[in-house]
């Protein structure tokens, strides 16, 4: 069965900081990996995915089949960027998402 | 655009009542939609998918009695507690898609229910 790890529950850095958000999978099928993110009193949206390869708010995040990894980065973290960040794996077609428990960030000044 | 709407946002009901959550796709058509239940500080779970038109289809340890869900149009799919009990109680989140491969998943804002 598929899964979705993140090991930290909460991620505190100084705004400017560089942040990275670990995300670990297990899944036998080719993966399709997403990042959403839920900002306070706000419903879940999509922030990346990772057949885009792009970059959004100046997140980015690469796949790493090696080490079944997705992990999201920004080189500067701005207090905007303070929210909750789900990585979620796609299965069934495409359709279907396993999401991890997510990683509260926290950007202090 | 891709805007998801629930109704209600909050309900509060007694135990032994049944409650029926709203989820509807605003502005386009959502060939399939979602159903999570977010516990406090976890994950969401998905609990079922539901095509238009046809039976929805649950997750493994979800009760299709228990959680009875109809996606009759393109735009609205119900999820309905019956027989709901405290343990009920949770965030319940739907979310739609098109259907199409590799489609992206739009979220509604979530219902809180508490059983007393």
């Amino acid at each position: 069965a598929q899964r979705v790890t993140q090991p930290e529950k909460l991620l505190s850095v100084f705004k400017g900081a560089p942040v990275e958000l670990k995300c670990n999978y297990s899944y036998s099928g080719s993966p399709e990996l997403f990042w959403y993110v839920q900002y306070s009193r706000q419903r879940l949206q999509l922030l990346l995915r990772h057949i885009s390869r792009e970059s959004i708010k100046g997140f980015t995040a690469d796949l790493n089949k090696g080490e079944t990894s997705f992990h999201l980065k920004k080189p500067f973290a701005q207090e905007e960027d303070s929210a909750m960040y789900y990585c979620a794996l796609a299965t069934g077609g495409g359709n279907k998402l396993t999401f991890g428990t997510g990683t509260q960030l926290k950007v202090e000044l | 655009g891709a805007v998801v709407s629930q109704h209600p946002s909050r309900v509060i009901c007694k135990s032994g009542t049944s409650v029926k959550i709203e989820c509807r796709s605003l502005d386009f058509q959502a060939t399939t939609m979602f159903w999570y239940r977010q516990f406090p500080k976890k994950s969401l779970m998905l609990m079922a998918t539901s095509n238009e038109g046809s039976k929805a289809t649950y997750e493994q340890g979800v009760e299709k009695d228990k959680f009875l869900i109809n996606h009759a149009s393109l735009t609205l799919s119900t999820l309905t507690v019956t027989s709901a009990h405290p343990e009920d109680s949770s965030f319940y989140i739907c979310s739609a898609s098109r259907g199409l491969a590799q489609e992206t998943q739009y979220f509604g804002p979530g219902t809180r229910l508490l059983v007393l």
